[in-house]
């Protein structure tokens, strides 16, 4: 069963920084891209940012590019989204989810849309 | 970025009609659009993938058409647990990945 648990939400101030965990279980964590997509209270789906199966290639919203890093760590099943200079409206529910994605031979191709997701984890970003 | 918005914004439904929910591009996506239904408290549910393929475990009541800027979501006899929002995203053109604003169906 595939399964992916986010964790190291918290409050923080304004300015801020924290550190969020993506531990996946249950498929070939290096054969798929792993994205993060967050919900502010009330609000819909906003994406962040994704990752490949690499490792290699990182992608990010605007609204975080220069704030938000992510990486991912295939020996441990884990994706990280380091975040920095902490804003209130980053201020929401962080989901991460799995591309759905497949492989062909030695090559994996991720599809862009998500199979499976994690419960979320909040971040409050106030003073 | 690709522009979607999602209508109508809300939708009163009796359980066993049927309900079509309506997604547009601000530019052509081809068929690369997704349809997910997220339940109050959970976590979002694939459900269409390609504009009108259905992901894995999703009833034949759920439906997905079109392509270029318009899209549909259309649930045939609707259940108790259909109640919920529903979200497009579109996977042509990015970064950045992009989601319409969402469709509550509730309970008339």
């Amino acid at each position: 069963e595939v399964q992916l648990l986010e964790s190291g939400g918290g409050l923080v101030q304004p300015g801020g920084s924290l550190r969020l965990s993506c531990a996946a279980s249950g498929f070939t964590f290096s054969n798929h891209a792993i994205t993060w997509v967050r919900q502010a209270p009330g609000k819909g789906l906003d994406w962040v940012s994704g990752i490949s199966g690499s490792g290699q290639i990182p992608y990010y919203a605007d609204s975080v590019k220069g704030r938000f890093n992510i990486s991912r760590d295939n020996s441990k099943n884990i994706v990280y989204l380091e975040m920095n200079s902490l804003r209130p409206e980053d201020t929401a529910v962080y989901h991460c989810a799995k591309d759905r994605g497949y492989c062909s031979g030695t090559s994996c191709y991720a599809v862009r849309y998500f199979d499976h997701w994690g419960q979320g984890i909040l971040v409050t970003v106030s003073s | 970025e690709v522009v979607l918005t999602q209508s109508p914004a809300s939708l009163s439904v009796s359980p066993g009609d049927g309900a079509s929910l309506s997604c547009r591009a601000s530019q052509s996506v081809a068929s690369n659009l997704a349809w997910y239904q997220q339940r109050p408290g959970q976590a979002p549910r694939l459900l269409i993938y390609a504009a009108s393929t259905r992901a894995t475990g999703v009833p034949a009541r759920f439906s997905g058409g079109g392509s270029g800027t318009e899209f549909t979501l259309t649930i045939s006899s609707l259940q108790a647990d259909d109640f919920a929002i529903y979200y497009c995203q579109q996977y042509s053109r990015w970064p950045p990945l992009t989601f319409g604003g969402g469709t509550k169906v509730e309970i008339k």
